[in-house]
């Protein structure tokens, strides 16, 4: 069963970079066409950051494009984010996800169907 | 980008009710709507994609309909476990965009 987990500083400092690792377990992250991230700020509602694919093309939220990348790493079945020059309103909680394409009526839709706990990160001085 | 709207906010039910929970796309997203529960410091989770397709485990209690911009989450008869907040999100396009949330509240 594959599991996802989220690891990382917990603290960052203003005009400081975030950087998240996503720990795929029970399967290859091969096996998967996309993975994602997603986070909620404290009482806030939710937040797409981007994409990665299995192949390693990218698409990111044109509101963080600048700022944010995300990586995969095969050898460490782990996908990454990072997060330049942030701020105290980057404070949220960060998840990771799986994206699963469902076929139906000739039709291919996308979810995210499986979710890390998440992890809250702080940035303050 | 494509704004998903849901109102209420919160919504107070007892248990057994049935309860409708709307969501309304800013343009024809056709059928590319996913519903997810989220309980308080949990992650979210997925209940139904492609607007009306229930995920395996789900409750057959919770069903979703509706295509183009107007779309409805049914849960038929409430829970306790039910009580808890539910987000539309399109993956209509990029950037993938998530509702407000409605919270169900114990009445």
């Amino acid at each position: 069963q594959v599991q996802l987990q989220e690891s990382g500083p917990l603290l960052v400092k203003p005009s400081g970079t975030l950087s998240l690792n996503c720990d795929v377990s029970g399967g290859s992250i091969s096996s998967t066409s996309w993975w994602t991230w997603v986070r909620q700020s404290p009482g806030k509602g939710l937040e797409w950051i981007g994409e990665i694919s299995r192949s390693g093309s990218t698409f990111y939220n044109p509101s963080l494009k600048s700022r944010v990348a995300i990586f995969l790493d095969r050898s460490k079945n782990q996908f990454s984010l990072r997060l330049t020059s942030v701020t105290a309103t980057d404070t949220a909680k960060y998840y990771c996800a799986r994206e699963t394409d469902y076929y139906q009526s000739g039709v291919y839709y996308r979810a995210f169907d499986l979710w890390g706990q998440g992890t809250m990160v702080t940035v303050s001085t | 980008d494509i704004q998903m709207t849901q109102s209420p906010s919160s919504l107070s039910a007892s248990v057994g009710d049935r309860v409708t929970i709307p969501c309304r796309a800013s343009e024809n997203i056709g059928s590319y709507l996913n519903w997810y529960q989220q309980q308080p410091g949990k992650a979210p989770k997925l209940l139904i994609s492609a607007a009306s397709s229930l995920q395996t485990g789900v409750p057959s209690r919770f069903s979703g309909s509706g295509s183009g911009t107007d779309f409805t989450l049914i849960i038929s008869s409430l829970q306790p476990e039910d009580f808890a907040t539910y987000y539309c999100q399109q993956s209509f396009n990029t950037p993938y965009t998530f509702g407000q949330g409605t919270k169900l509240e114990i009445k």
